[in-house]
């Protein structure tokens, strides 16, 4: 089964931008792996925030954006504010199957 | 309101059997693909299982395939699980969507404890 792998954690202050990426062990991340981005606070259900690598949705803060970017998904978050703090995860399809990402423990600080 | 709600979890013996279900409101389950994922404790997100919007199609994460079977109704989707293991215990998500149809909402959980 593939690898998926993310920054285990990230420090970000606030206001300011931070990128976390999502790689295969496959070899490089494109639009056939149909990248997800979920974040998920502490004690509560995971959020979709991203489809696609970069499609948004309703309830997706614009502070919010994705991109493929050196054979890696992407999940860049501009103007940090403190309720980001949570963890991130990706998922990349491989096949019938998906696989989720280890997830990044972002620290607004 | 697209809204959904495992139930189900609960304490079951290893090798034991337990069948969660995920009622949909808000959206015809039927016509949409759908997602079961795990969360052990304190550990990340694992993919288990999904099947097809007409419910003929499923598939299943290499660890659960040949005890999980998933189906679904028009009142939701459902994970039957067999030869439980210690290593099945975790908050069980429902998630609307799969191939052919956009992740996007999830349920609360259901907790799944597993005793050796």
């Amino acid at each position: 089964q593939a690898v998926v792998t993310q920054e285990p954690s990230l420090t970000v202050s606030p206001g300011g931008t931070v990128t976390l990426t999502c790689g295969s062990s496959t070899g490089a991340v494109t639009a056939g792996h149909f990248p997800y981005w979920f974040q998920q606070k502490p004690g509560q259900a995971p959020r979709t925030l991203l489809h696609d690598a970069s499609g948004t949705f309703s309830w997706t803060p614009a502070r919010f954006s994705g991109s493929l970017l050196g054979g890696k998904a992407a999940l860049t978050l501009s103007g940090a504010q403190p309720d980001d703090e949570a963890e991130y995860y990706c998922l990349l399809a491989y096949g019938a199957n998906w696989v989720f990402g280890g997830g990044t423990r972002l620290t607004v600080l | 309101e697209v809204q959904l709600l495992e139930s189900g979890g609960g304490l079951v013996q290893s090798g034991g059997s337990l069948r969660l279900s995920c009622a949909a409101s808000g959206f015809p389950v039927i016509t949409y693909p759908m997602t079961w994922v795990r969360q052990a404790p304190g550990k990340g997100l694992e993919w288990v299982s999904a099947i097809n919007d007409a419910g003929s199609d499923t598939y299943y994460s290499g660890s659960v395939r040949g005890r999980f079977t998933i189906s679904k109704d028009t009142s939701g989707v459902y994970l039957h699980m067999d030869k439980m293991r210690v290593d099945d215990a975790a908050i069980y998500y429902c998630l609307k969507g799969g191939w052919g149809s956009r992740f996007d909402i999830w349920g609360r959980g259901t907790l799944v404890a597993v005793s050796s």
